[in-house]
């Protein structure tokens, strides 16, 4: 089992509709967690962090769930510039380093 | 500041031949990682540095695979005797890490490596 699992998709989505993506974690000694978009041949570029309970920034909505072991991403208003893969990632304290999933791929249709 | 750098954007090797891969973090970074990328896959770890020293390497990485920081500021990450599944990209972060919290990775443009 991977340490951090995500559901590939791809999900495709009309623009102004809601997404939701589930991301879990098998080590329950993490203690931050990210959601990185990453454009089709670029690199990943952060988009929110978690340390606690959840984060929310504009039209994102990250939600930590420490006793299931999972994390979620929901984007409400879907636009078109949306459209990318969304990665997971987690980071243990002790280790220091974060560990990916292998992303789930947004499409937002017009 | 402009971010991370890495050098060179692409690279073509044949195989067997040795490769120097180059990042320059971001100055106000502590930490610096490497990080490798396959097509339909996440970016798998490889090592990191704190300043100057190397705190871990990846238990999948070969004896073929090298990575310094002199000084503590650029990093080079050398392969020597590369094979076809190298290819990959090459993804270089650094991030501020302080009283036990990492606060995300900013990555380079990646360097791509294609070994034929």
């Amino acid at each position: 089992r991977k340490e951090v699992e995500q559901d590939p998709g791809p999900f495709n989505v009309p623009e102004g509709a809601t997404v939701a993506f589930n991301c879990t974690y098998s080590n329950s000694a993490s203690q931050s967690f990210f959601w990185y978009r990453q454009d089709c041949r670029k690199e990943p570029k952060l988009l929110m962090s978690v340390y606690s309970s959840g984060n929310e920034d504009g039209r994102f909505t990250a939600q930590l769930n420490r006793a299931s072991q999972y994390i979620s991403l929901l984007i409400r208003d879907s636009k078109l510039s949306d459209s990318a893969t969304y990665l997971c990632a987690e980071t243990n304290t002790n280790a220091g380093k974060s560990t990916f999933g292998d992303g789930t791929t947004l499409t937002v249709k017009p | 500041d402009t971010g991370v750098s890495q050098d060179p954007r692409h690279k073509i090797t044949k195989r067997g031949q040795n490769v120097t891969f180059r990042c320059d973090p971001i100055s106000e970074h502590n930490r610096l990682y490497w990080y490798r990328q396959t097509l339909g896959q996440g970016p798998e770890f490889l090592t990191y540095f704190q300043n100057e020293a190397q705190l871990e390497k990846s238990r999948l990485l070969s004896d073929r695979f090298s990575a310094e920081r002199p000084k503590g500021s650029f990093s080079t990450l050398e392969i020597q005797h590369t094979e076809q599944g190298d290819s990959a990209m090459y993804l270089c972060a650094s991030t501020r890490f302080a009283g036990g919290t990492n606060y995300g990775y900013t990555f380079g443009s990646g360097t791509r490596l294609t070994v034929v």
